[in-house]
């Protein structure tokens, strides 16, 4: 059964950066993206970007695109996402969630989730 | 952009029937999707492609969609149902994956 495991919380200043890793179990990712989706505290989900470990793709929500890279290593299967010029608005967990893709495109959802990155952005 | 739209809120009793909306002019012509968060915890699909039930989701969970509103009805609720309930779904283009705002389900 398909399992991520993200690093730990991070705690960093307003304009650096943080990257968070997601590590996955299965490696068979031909019709599988990797993405990412957070959640600042007491608000809902918002997706932020995905990668597609077989073809290197990847898809970012406009919001993210300028200050949001996110990449796959194969070797040791784990995504990264990195974000840049960190405010205090970006204090939120991270998730990282399997995409599954069937019918073309047409099937698109979210499982299973990893268990969450808490970035905490402080003076 | 297309939005989803959610009741902040719905309560129900234990036992009773709970029905979460998801209204949207995207669902008129793609699949909803719905999440269980219980506080502290990472999302759990419930629901995926409008009605199916993943393996391990309690039958009495379902889904439905008509035209631009998906329902996610909870027979028989029970206390440990009380969650956040998102829907979720895609847009026509890939950078549109969208989630709605979620509805606090409590159970009282």
């Amino acid at each position: 059964q398909e399992q991520l495991v993200q690093s730990g919380a991070e705690v960093k200043k307003p304009g650096a950066s943080v990257k968070v890793s997601c590590k996955a179990s299965v490696i068979t990712f031909s019709n599988y993206d990797i993405n990412w989706v957070r959640q600042a505290p007491g608000q809902g989900l918002e997706w932020v970007a995905g990668v597609n470990p077989y073809t290197s793709s990847t898809v970012y929500a406009q919001k993210f695109q300028d200050r949001v890279t996110v990449t796959w290593d194969t070797s040791i299967t784990t995504a990264y996402m990195e974000m840049s010029s960190l405010t205090s608005e970006d204090t939120a967990v991270y998730y990282c969630a399997r995409g599954l893709r069937r019918g073309g495109g047409n099937v698109y959802y979210f499982d299973p989730w990893g268990q969450g990155t808490l970035v905490t952005v402080s003076s | 952009s297309f939005v989803l739209t959610q009741p902040p809120s719905v309560s129900v009793s234990p036992g009773q029937t709970a029905r979460i909306t998801c209204s949207g002019e995207v669902l008129a012509k793609r699949y909803a999707y719905w999440y269980q968060q219980k506080s502290g915890q990472a999302p759990v699909l419930v629901i995926h492609e409008d009605n199916k039930r993943p393996s391990g989701i309690p039958d009495r969970f379902s889904g439905s969609s008509s035209e631009t509103v998906a329902t996610l009805t909870i027979s028989g609720t029970q206390v440990d149902d009380e969650a956040d309930y998102y829907c979720y779904s895609t847009g026509f283009i890939s950078d549109q994956r969208i989630f709605g705002g979620g509805t606090k389900l409590t159970v009282l």
